[in-house]
């Protein structure tokens, strides 16, 4: 069973569109995040959410709203995508968001904006 | 604010040599402190981690972490390299946020084993 899930897998679209992706855990835990990673492999904290709640924007362009129907899941919402978006977004979790937290990651998302 | 260095880019590793991949790290306070490994096309695995206690962190896969408070290092190592742990790796720190805990990565150093 995948612990945490994301699609879609690739996404290629136009400049200006809107798209989503979407993120599952199954592990039960309280915390949740997005993270972006570029062409050089550098990682960056974009969003966290304990418990459906909004706990970490690392000022990220408010063109980007993640959303959290519920603590399994956080959607990422892009609107006016631009070139600088091309990316790999990866969704992860963690047990409660403690310091001593393990984080546990998707497979990522590729987002290819043209 | 917390970070981690990687000062290598990429480290290169005849199978069956001991591999070291370096991290130090700038924190205030106790750091609590991840390596995690990323294969090619894949999100991150987490290997180990630092909190408190022995120096000397073993994870998974046959991999250790040694964490050194005068040299501010927390060096991933393995003693005899494997084909298959060929893969990017990061240190990590936990840092705190506006409302919550975070994790700060490093640059990341790609590791070659060559058979």
């Amino acid at each position: 069973d995948t612990a945490v899930s994301q699609t879609p897998k690739y996404l290629v679209t136009q400049m200006g569109n809107d798209k989503s992706i979407k993120c599952e855990q199954n592990l039960g835990h309280d915390t949740m995040y997005w993270y972006k990673q570029d062409s050089k492999k550098f990682l960056k904290i974009m969003f966290s959410y304990n418990n459906k709640e909004l706990i970490i924007n690392e000022t990220v362009p408010n063109r980007f709203s993640p959303k959290s129907p519920d603590k399994a899941h956080l959607n990422l919402h892009i609107n006016s995508l631009e070139l600088g978006d091309s990316a790999v977004y990866f969704c992860a979790s963690s047990p409660s968001g403690s310091r001593a937290d393990t984080q546990y990651f998707g497979p990522g998302t590729r987002l290819t904006v043209l | 604010a917390q970070s981690v260095a990687q000062p290598e880019d990429q480290v290169n590793v005849a199978e069956g040599n001991p591999l070291t991949v370096k991290c130090t790290y700038s924190v205030s306070g106790n750091p609590y402190l991840f390596w995690y490994v990323q294969y090619p096309n894949r999100g991150l695995q987490f290997l180990l981690k630092y909190i408190t206690g022995d120096n000397l962190v073993k994870g998974s896969y046959g991999f250790e972490a040694e964490f050194n408070k005068s040299q501010t290092s927390f060096h991933l190592k393995k003693p005899s390299a494997l084909v298959s742990d060929s893969a990017l790796y990061f240190c990590a720190v936990r840092d705190i946020g506006t409302g919550g805990f975070k994790t700060i990565f490093g640059a990341g150093t790609r590791l070659f084993v060559k058979a």
